[in-house]
């Protein structure tokens, strides 16, 4: 079975500052990899998705992640975050042999002070 | 065009009681799945629909079912309420397993 780790519960910043939030999964079968946003009392919103093809996939809000097979990682970076960017951000993997589920992180909380 | 949508967006219910939860996916989406999100943990797959058929189960108890309806709307019932089942409950739909829509959630309490 897949499982997700995220590396950090918990990571403040100051605005402007580079930002990386680290995600590491497990599976014995190829996998889609996708990282979704969490506001306050909000659903989630997709920030960004590997499905295939270049490793570096980027979001239209500055944010990117690279597919790292041999370390079974799918790190998030910004680098330069904004106080609107504080939210859970939540990394999640697809096994492509399952049927739609996905397997969620515990979640990071961003903390961007000013 | 209309994102998901959830119904009701709040709830409070007792121990015990019986609740359903409605999703409405996005249009042309024909797959529809629900995750339970504990507070201050990840989201919990529960159940995959997809063409009203069921896809995948998560390890939730017999207490829950879900189904679908031929317009791919869909209903997440849970029985004999549990306060651990308090908890925000998500409806995703998606295309072809490409990317899931989440929508806004249903956030159940149970006293």
């Amino acid at each position: 079975a897949q499982s997700v780790t995220q590396l950090d519960s918990q990571v403040p910043v100051f605005e402007e500052a580079p930002v990386e939030l680290r995600c590491n999964y497990s599976s014995s079968v190829s996998v889609y990899l996708f990282w979704y946003v969490q506001y306050p009392n909000q659903g989630l919103q997709l920030l960004l998705k590997y499905l295939s093809g270049s490793t570096l996939v980027e979001s239209i809000n500055g944010f990117e992640a690279e597919f790292n097979k041999s370390q079974t990682s799918f790190h998030l970076r910004k680098p330069s975050v904004h106080i609107s960017d504080t939210a859970e951000y939540f990394c999640a993997v697809l096994e492509r042999t399952s049927y739609g589920k996905l397997t969620f992180g515990q979640g990071t909380i961003l903390t961007v002070h000013p | 065009d209309a994102g998901v949508t959830q119904s009701p967006t709040h709830l409070i219910k007792t121990r015990g009681q019986h609740v359903t939860l409605r999703c409405s996916p996005i249009s042309g989406h024909k797959s529809v799945s629900w995750y339970q999100q504990v507070l201050g943990q990840g989201p919990q797959f529960i159940f995959q629909y997809y063409e009203k058929e069921e896809r995948g189960r998560g390890n939730f108890p017999d207490r829950f079912s879900a189904r679908q309806f031929p317009n791919y709307s869909s209903e997440l019932n849970v029985n004999a309420l549990l306060l651990g089942d308090s908890a925000l409950y998500l409806c995703a739909s998606s295309l072809q397993d490409r990317g899931y829509t989440f929508g806004s959630g249903t956030r159940l309490t149970v006293v």
